[in-house]
């Protein structure tokens, strides 16, 4: 079964720095890795995800993240943020051999200020 | 095109009511999934379907039921409420496996239940 870690459960940074969102994932077989983003009172949307390739995948928004193998690891990065990146976000992983289901990491509420 | 519709948004139940949170999709998508979501645990899966007539248990499946006998609803059933099934119920589908390559999952806006 798989299982993701996101340690950070708040993160507050100031607008235009770079922030990093942790996450660690533990799976025995190979794995789809997503990072969903949530607004205040909304669903949950697609961030970006890696299925296979370039170990380093972007949004369209500036967010980058970069899964680690070795590490079991797909933090995820934006070298300066703006205060409508206020948001929750969360790490998400799936067997790449089934797909049928997603498991969600635990959160991590990114708050900026001004 | 309306995508995803949880209804109601927000519903305060006593303990031991019955209730359906009613999810339907115009997108034609095969799979379907319940999540709730609580402060500190992220969402997690309540059950799933994978097309009209199939379901399955997801990670948090105890006091709820689902059925899917059309493609377009997926219902979730709470038999007799409890204060612990206070959360967010957001309902998912998409038109692959959930985790497929080029695959997008769209969530309904949710819905706030709380059990006294």
């Amino acid at each position: 079964a798989q299982s993701v870690t996101q340690l950070d459960s708040q993160v507050p940074v100031f607008e235009e720095a770079p922030v990093e969102l942790r996450c660690n994932y533990s799976s025995s077989v190979s794995v789809y890795l997503f990072w969903y983003v949530q607004y205040p009172n909304q669903g949950l949307q697609l961030l970006l995800k890696y299925l296979s390739g370039s170990t380093l995948v972007e949004s369209i928004n500036g967010f980058e993240a970069e899964f680690n193998k070795s590490q079991t690891s797909f933090h995820l990065r934006k070298p300066s943020v703006h205060i409508s990146d206020t948001a929750e976000y969360f790490c998400a992983v799936s067997e790449a051999s089934s797909a049928s289901k997603i498991i969600f990491g635990s959160g991590t509420r990114l708050s900026i200020r001004p | 095109n309306a995508g995803v519709t949880q209804t109601p948004k927000f519903q305060v139940l006593k303990t031991g009511q019955s209730m359906t949170l009613q999810c339907a999709q115009d997108m034609n998508h095969e799979y379907m999934s319940w999540y709730r979501q609580d402060p500190g645990m992220g969402l997690r899966l309540i059950h799933y379907s994978v097309g009209a007539g199939i379901t399955d248990q997801g990670e948090v499946p105890n006091g709820y039921n689902v059925s899917r006998s059309t493609t377009e609803d997926f219902p979730l059933r709470l038999l007799s409420a409890a204060p612990s099934q206070t959360s967010v119920y957001f309902c998912a589908s998409s038109f692959l496996r959930p985790g497929t390559v080029g695959n997008t999952i769209y969530f309904g806006e949710g819905s706030w239940l709380t059990v006294v």
